[in-house]
């Protein structure tokens, strides 16, 4: 079971880009990367979910290096609602006995 | 909205009662589950079920028993819990072999 890392907290301001990193060293060769995003009091809310190189979707684009070992999930021009905590997830695609959600990121969006 | 709904939304119990978290997904996925989150603490996967069968059970104490009649809706049965076991209780949903669940927005538990 991968073990991921990430920072704890993060501070950002309205407008700009967002990088958030994920380590996960110990990743295995059918292990996806997954990231969630959770707001207070309610349920964490699927972002992406990449294997390898870049991703990309409407709300976030995911980046791999070709070794795997870490991740970075990009998020364009934040805006205060974007204020939540951002969790990274490494496992296999089997129905989530791997999901194993860490402390996450908090993302705080300053005006 | 995401496709999944769980009532009641907050729950309060004293230890010696027996209560039942409902929730029901709308989505047709095949797989549900239950996760825990206590204060500061990061989700904690409670029990898998695929296609009405319990595929995963992480070491939950005995006073949670689950059930799902179908693969729509998934209940979580409790019976004198302690005070520790107050938290938000999320049921989630996925459709097959996939990382991407659709999660209720939970039901917050308070044990007195």
């Amino acid at each position: 079971l991968a073990k991921t890392t990430q920072p704890i907290s993060m501070d950002s301001y309205e407008g700009q880009e967002v990088n958030i990193t994920c380590s996960h060293n110990n990743i295995a060769t059918n292990d996806y990367i997954t990231w969630y995003q959770q707001f207070p009091s309610q349920g964490p809310r699927f972002i992406i979910q990449g294997y390898k190189t870049k991703v990309t979707n409407e709300v976030a684009s995911l980046f791999i290096p070709a070794d795997r070992k870490s991740s970075t999930l990009s998020l364009p021009r934040v805006s205060l609602s974007d204020t939540a905590v951002y969790y990274c997830l490494v496992g296999e695609t089997n129905y989530g006995q791997n999901f194993v959600f860490g402390p996450g990121t908090r993302l705080s969006v300053l005006p | 909205e995401t496709g999944v709904t769980q009532t009641p939304r907050h729950l309060v119990m004293g230890m010696t009662n027996k209560k039942s978290l409902k929730c029901e997904q709308h989505l047709g996925h095949n797989a549900m589950y239950w996760y825990k989150q206590s204060a500061k603490k990061p989700l904690e996967l409670m029990f898998v079920y695929s296609l009405e069968e319990r595929v995963e059970n992480n070491s939950v104490p005995s006073r949670f028993s689950p059930e799902c009649p179908n693969s729509s809706h998934l209940f979580l049965h409790l019976h004198t819990l302690q005070p520790e076991d107050s938290a938000l209780y999320l049921c989630a949903s996925s459709q097959d072999q996939t990382n991407e669940q659709f999660f209720g927005p939970g039901t917050r538990l308070t044990v007195l």
